[in-house]
């Protein structure tokens, strides 16, 4: 079974819709992460957890807002979805305090708003 | 700002020769550096890590660092199309694991 998981893996909506979108580890790691990826952009680091009360924003916060339920799940809202949020977004993880900062990611949701 | 910059490419090479991936970083207290493989529609995944000044092999793959000149390169030995790819570098930002993405060169292995 994926390390990191998301769900869902395609999600096509329409503008004003409110969308969440999930990612579950099963690696027992302490920080979690949300990237949007968009073509000849690369990576861009919308928000991350370093634990279930840190929370911080990245790069790119604007329309969205996260949730970390619990230690191996955090979640991505989008309040009122708009077309430029079609992307390519991926949860990632990274190990626990004090250890690597390599970063382990799920197999990405891709995100169509018309 | 930091920044970490790639040639976007793409770069094209002979199946069986060495192909040569550079990424320069703008932070001198950076003190990680990652190499991801991304094929296309899939997510990133870990070539090399390298976190010392000189040379790391693993494989086929070889990742140089320079801290002075602030640069990080990865070498593929025996180019396969297998390896035909996106390849992103990221340098890590300060202490804080997070990490500054470049936005990646397309390798292309020519049979």
């Amino acid at each position: 079974d994926a390390d990191v998981t998301q769900t869902p893996r395609n999600r096509i909506t329409k503008t004003g819709k409110r969308i969440m979108l999930e990612c579950s580890q099963t690696k027992g790691h302490d920080r979690m992460y949300w990237y949007r990826q968009d073509p000849g952009l690369g990576l861009r680091l919308i928000y991350y957890s370093f634990d279930v009360k840190d929370i911080n924003k990245g790069e790119i916060s604007d329309g969205y807002s996260v949730s970390r339920q619990a230690q191996a799940k955090f979640s991505l809202s989008l309040e009122s979805a708009i077309p430029n949020q079609t992307a390519l977004y991926f949860c990632a993880t990274s190990g626990v305090a004090g250890t690597t900062d390599t970063q382990y990611f799920g197999p990405g949701t891709r995100l169509t708003v018309l | 700002q930091k920044e970490v910059e790639q040639n976007s490419g793409p770069l094209s090479v002979p199946e069986g020769a060495i192909a040569s991936l550079n990424c320069t970083y703008s932070d001198r207290v950076s003190q990680s550096f990652f190499w991801y493989r991304q094929y296309s529609g899939k997510s990133p995944e870990l070539i090399m890590s390298i976190y010392s000044n000189g040379d790391k092999e693993d494989g086929r793959f070889t990742a140089q660092l320079n801290k002075a000149s602030q640069y990080v390169s990865l070498l593929i030995r025996d180019s396969q199309p297998s390896d035909s790819a996106t390849y992103l570098c990221a340098v890590n930002l300060d202490s804080n694991y997070q990490l500054i993405w470049g936005a990646g060169t397309k390798l292309i292995i020519k049979p």
